[in-house]
């Protein structure tokens, strides 16, 4: 069936390093791509997406981009900042009707000043 | 300010007590979610919704049950039945189902047994 797999966490790091999270996915069709992001106590917030190969999806210096041959969508940031430190969710959808996002498990990332 | 609106925020189950956890958007959305979240599992899917009295169930909805009267609304009632109810609740909904739109989430329910 359709999964997502991230890689383990936690994640940390000092304040301006460069972040790498893995998301690899197996899907039917042509899945939309996602990242989420879930601060402490709160749901899950948008983070970028990607609906294509080759899209790359940018919000708040993070970056992804949909490689179809690898069926990745890494999530890259240059600099990390504290700010930062949450969970982090790749997702997928395969865009068919009766159908719901699939998530992976999570990253926690901690950043440290 | 348009949104997603769970309640409680916390809530405690004792044995054998069916609770139900609140679900309301005003973002006139068609679709809604409830998933699951226990730590290291990431979301998992109970029930969705895409329309006015219509529901399907997800990948854990064995000891859970919804109602979708409102467009508005889509409650959570977590039965007696469900052995293990300890867990962070996510509501979600979009506009469409299907389509690469993108999930609101509320702020969540953690729920706990007694």
């Amino acid at each position: 069936g359709d999964s997502v797999t991230q890689m383990e966490g936690p994640v940390t790091l000092s304040e301006e390093a460069f972040l790498t999270i893995n998301c690899t996915y197996t899907a039917t069709g042509y899945p939309s791509l996602f990242w989420y992001v879930q601060y402490p106590g709160e749901g899950l917030q948008l983070l970028l997406k990607a609906t294509k190969a080759d899209d790359k999806g940018s919000n708040k210096g993070f970056e992804a981009t949909y490689r179809k041959e690898t069926t990745s969508f890494h999530l890259e940031k240059g600099s990390v900042q504290v700010s930062d430190s949450a969970v982090y969710f790749c997702a997928l959808n395969v865009n068919q009707a009766g159908t719901a996002l699939i998530f992976g498990k999570g990253t926690t990332l901690s950043v440290s000043s | 300010d348009g949104g997603i609106t769970q309640s409680p925020k916390y809530l405690f189950r004792k044995e054998g007590q069916n609770v139900t956890l609140s679900c309301e958007q005003n973002l006139n959305h068609d679709a809604m979610y409830w998933y699951r979240q226990d730590p290291g599992q990431g979301l998992r899917l109970i029930y969705y919704s895409q329309i006015v009295n219509d529901f399907q169930k997800g990948d854990i909805a064995e000891g859970y049950s919804v109602s979708r009267e409102k467009k508005e609304s889509f409650p959570l009632t977590v039965t007696s039945a469900q052995k293990n109810p300890t867990a962070f609740y996510l509501c979600a909904s979009s506009t469409t189902q299907g389509t690469n739109e993108k999930l609101f989430f509320g702020s969540g329910t953690q729920l706990s047994v007694l």
